[in-house]
């Protein structure tokens, strides 16, 4: 059974750090890419990144770029996300979700709420 | 930069009736296409993917066409769970979502 579990979300200061995780279950982590996702509550998806199965590839979106940082440990079937320099509009539930070829996401976490605020 | 619309923004349809779901980009993304469905405190799921292609386990009254910019998601005859929010996605370079219609109970 294919279960994605986020954890770290939390309250944090503008301009602080948190570091998202996604442990990961039910196949073989190091076959597939991952995403993250964010949803502001009550709002649309909004992509944030997605890594490669090896770790060798990174995109971001635009508003996280240089601040986020997405990774991979194949060993422990765990995927993160280092959030760096936050601002009040990084507020959201953040999913993690298994990539497929096409970059579409087949499996989703039930997300992780991170909320910026001074 | 690539621009997805979804229309209409919510659609009120009884149970039994057919619901048609429009998306639009504002470039070519070929067939790279997706559409998820989310219901309240839910993640979302897949329904479809490479514009027409039903995901393990979608029943056969979910169907997508489309292709280059625009795309439809067709429920054929809407059931209780089927009320909920529906968005595509382009996959053709970054991923983008579109804003979402709101399907809801007439």
């Amino acid at each position: 059974q294919v279960q994605l579990v986020e954890s770290g979300g939390g309250v944090v200061q503008p301009g602080r750090s948190l570091r998202l995780s996604c442990e990961v279950s039910g196949f073989t982590f190091s076959d597939y890419a991952f995403h993250w996702v964010r949803q502001d509550p009550g709002k649309g998806l909004e992509w944030v990144a997605i890594i490669s199965y090896d770790g060798s590839q990174k995109y971001y979106a635009d508003s996280v770029k240089g601040r986020f940082t997405i990774s991979k440990d194949n060993s422990k079937n765990t995927l993160f996300l280092q959030m760096n320099s936050l601002r009040v509009e990084d507020t959201a539930l953040y999913y993690c979700a298994r990539g497929s070829p096409g970059w579409y996401s087949d499996y989703w976490g039930q997300g992780t709420l991170v909320t910026v605020s001074s | 930069e690539i621009v997805m619309t979804q229309s209409p923004v919510s659609l009120s349809v009884s149970p039994g009736e057919r619901a048609t779901l429009s998306c639009r980009a504002s470039q070519s993304v070929g067939r790279n296409l997706a559409w998820y469905k989310q219901k309240p405190g839910q993640a979302p799921r897949l329904l479809i993917y490479d514009a027409s292609t039903r995901a393990p386990g979608i029943p056969a009254r979910f169907s997508g066409s489309g292709s280059g910019t625009e795309f439809t998601l067709t429920i054929s005859s809407l059931q209780s769970e089927d009320f909920a929010i529906y968005y595509c996605q382009q996959y053709n370079n970054w991923p983008l979502f579109g804003g979402g219609t709101k399907v809801e109970i007439k």
